[in-house]
C-alpha cells in the first residue's frame, strides 16, 4: 500500500519570501502525484500534477513541484508567496492499479505573515 | 473544469440517527468518489463508485454505509446509524474523465461538516 509523508504540519512564511513544502511517499509501483490546496473554509482544490514526461511541474499561480524517483519526493516550492497563499496544502498519491483512490499526506498549513 | 457541489453544506444529527449527504457533479462523469477528514486528521478515502456500482472500499466504509446514484444524477452517502466518530468533514470527488480508471486528477466538492451529537 502506498502512503504519503508531509514532514511539517505548519510553516509560517513572510511575504515575498520563499516557502518549500515536503513531500515522501512510499509505494513498490510507479505513482501519480498531486498537490491540492485547501483555502480556509473551502474545499480541496487541483494546485498541480504529475502524471509523466517532465518532473519539474509548476501551476498557474507561481508554484512548482519536482519529482524526484530515486528520493520518492514531490516538494512543492514557490519563490516568493503572498498573504493569499495562506492556506493548508495536501500532497496525495495514486495508483492505476487502485483504481485511482487518493492517498493523501497529513497536510502543511501555510501561514504568510505580513 | 467544474467541481461538484454538495449539499447539505453543514449536517448536525443525533447519534444513531440516519443521515443523507449529497453530491451533484456539475458534469456527467462515470466516476465518484468520497472522502472524509476528521478534524486534524488526513483526508480519508471511503469509496469510489463506477457505472452504478462500487468499485472499492477502504476499511472505514462498513456496513453502517451506503452509496447510491439513484437517479443517475445525485450521488449520496447515507450513514444508517451515526456515530460520534462519524464527525468529519465529507467530500465528494469526481474524476476527470469517464470510463475506465485512468490516472487522472479528482476534482473535490466543497465539503459537508457532519457533526454527531
Amino acid at each position: 500500500a502506498q502512503s504519503v509523508t508531509q514532514l511539517d504540519s505548519q510553516v509560517p512564511v513572510f511575504e515575498e519570501a520563499p516557502v518549500e513544502l515536503r513531500c515522501n511517499y512510499s509505494s513498490s509501483v510507479s505513482v501519480y502525484l498531486f498537490w491540492y490546496v485547501q483555502y480556509p473554509n473551502q474545499g480541496l482544490q487541483l494546485l498541480l500534477k504529475y502524471l509523466s514526461g517532465s518532473t519539474l511541474v509548476e501551476s498557474i499561480n507561481g508554484f512548482e513541484a519536482e519529482f524526484n524517483k530515486s528520493q520518492t519526493s514531490f516538494h512543492l516550492r514557490k519563490p516568493s508567496v503572498h498573504i493569499s497563499d495562506t492556506a493548508e496544502y495536501f500532497c496525495a498519491v495514486s495508483l492505476e492499479a487502485a483504481g485511482n483512490k487518493l492517498t493523501f499526506g497529513g497536510g502543511t498549513r501555510v501561514l504568510v505573515k505580513p | 473544469e467544474p467541481e461538484v457541489t454538495q449539499t447539505p453544506s453543514h449536517q448536525v444529527t443525533q447519534m444513531g440517527q440516519e443521515v443523507i449527504l449529497r453530491c451533484v457533479p456539475i458534469s456527467n462523469h462515470l466516476y465518484f468518489y468520497w472522502y472524509r477528514q476528521i478534524l486534524g486528521q488526513k483526508v480519508e478515502f471511503l469509496v469510489s463508485f463506477y457505472n452504478n456500482e462500487i468499485s472499492e472500499k477502504s476499511e472505514i466504509f462498513d456496513d453502517q454505509f451506503s452509496v447510491e446514484r439513484p437517479d443517475g444524477s445525485n450521488f449520496t452517502l447515507k450513514i444508517r446509524s451515526t456515530k460520534l466518530e462519524d464527525s468529519a468533514m465529507y467530500f465528494c470527488a469526481r474524476s476527470a474523465h469517464g470510463g475506465k480508471p485512468v490516472p487522472y486528477e479528482q476534482y473535490f466538492g466543497p465539503g459537508t461538516r457532519l457533526t454527531v451529537t
